[in-house]
């Protein structure tokens, strides 16, 4: 079946830094891609479309300048989370459609210290 | 706009128990429906899903149909085990397989031995 592989699966990092997270289809090729982010206890709230080879399409109220994200081929998305703060902590999980559902990456735990 | 409501939990069980989650949407056109199951400390899986009105999604002897009538889509399990323990997602997408997932808030349930 198809196989979506997000790494990192965890990361601590410093309040000022950044980091990237990495969302591969290794078995499809995916020109579209999702990144969705959690907050503890709650649900999935989309952040952002990917599309291959063009500008990301972000959700309402999600900061373009602080979530980066790049789709360079049809197998790779990355999310960079620029000059993270402690209220960046989440569970960041990407996703990719396939013809019978979306197959998600295993999803990255970030926390900023 | 589109929305997803479901139950609120946690649930607890007994195994063996019969589990029914109730989830309900409102969207502007045909959704596809999904139910995605989370457990702790992974990603998301698919579930089952059904993508057209009487349409029954059936896995792991999970079991939810398509109403379009009442605007539902509520998971049911005959026998639950403690494997079973889990949050649950509802989702809906306007369209079959690259439209966004628009998630319910998630219902955790927990089942005793």
């Amino acid at each position: 079946g198809a196989v979506v592989s997000q790494h990192p699966s965890w990361v601590i990092c410093k309040s000022g830094t950044s980091v990237k997270i990495e969302c591969r289809s290794l078995d499809f090729q995916a020109t579209t891609m999702f990144w969705y982010r959690q907050f503890p206890k709650q649900s999935l709230m989309l952040m952002a479309t990917s599309n291959e080879g063009s500008k990301a399409t972000y959700e309402q109220g999600v900061e373009k300048d602080k979530f980066l994200i790049n789709h360079a081929s049809l197998t790779l998305s990355t999310l960079t989370v620029t000059s993270a703060h402690p209220e960046d902590s989440s569970f960041y999980i990407c996703s990719a459609g396939q013809s019978y559902g979306y197959t998600f990456g295993s999803g990255t735990r970030l926390t900023v210290v | 706009g589109n929305s997803v409501t479901q139950m609120e939990g946690p649930v607890t069980l007994s195994e063996e128990a019969f589990l029914t989650i109730n989830c309900t949407y409102t969207a502007t056109g045909y959704p596809s429906l999904f139910w995605y199951v989370q457990y702790p400390g992974e990603g998301l899986q698919l579930l089952l899903k059904a993508t057209k009105a009487d349409d029954k999604g059936s896995n792991k002897g999970f079991e939810a149909t398509y109403r379009k009538e009442t605007t539902s889509f509520h998971l049911e399990k005959g026998s639950v085990q403690v494997s079973d323990s889990a949050v649950y997602f509802c989702a809906l997408s306007e369209t079959d397989s690259w439209g966004k997932l628009q998630f319910g808030a998630g219902t955790q349930v927990v089942v005793t031995p």
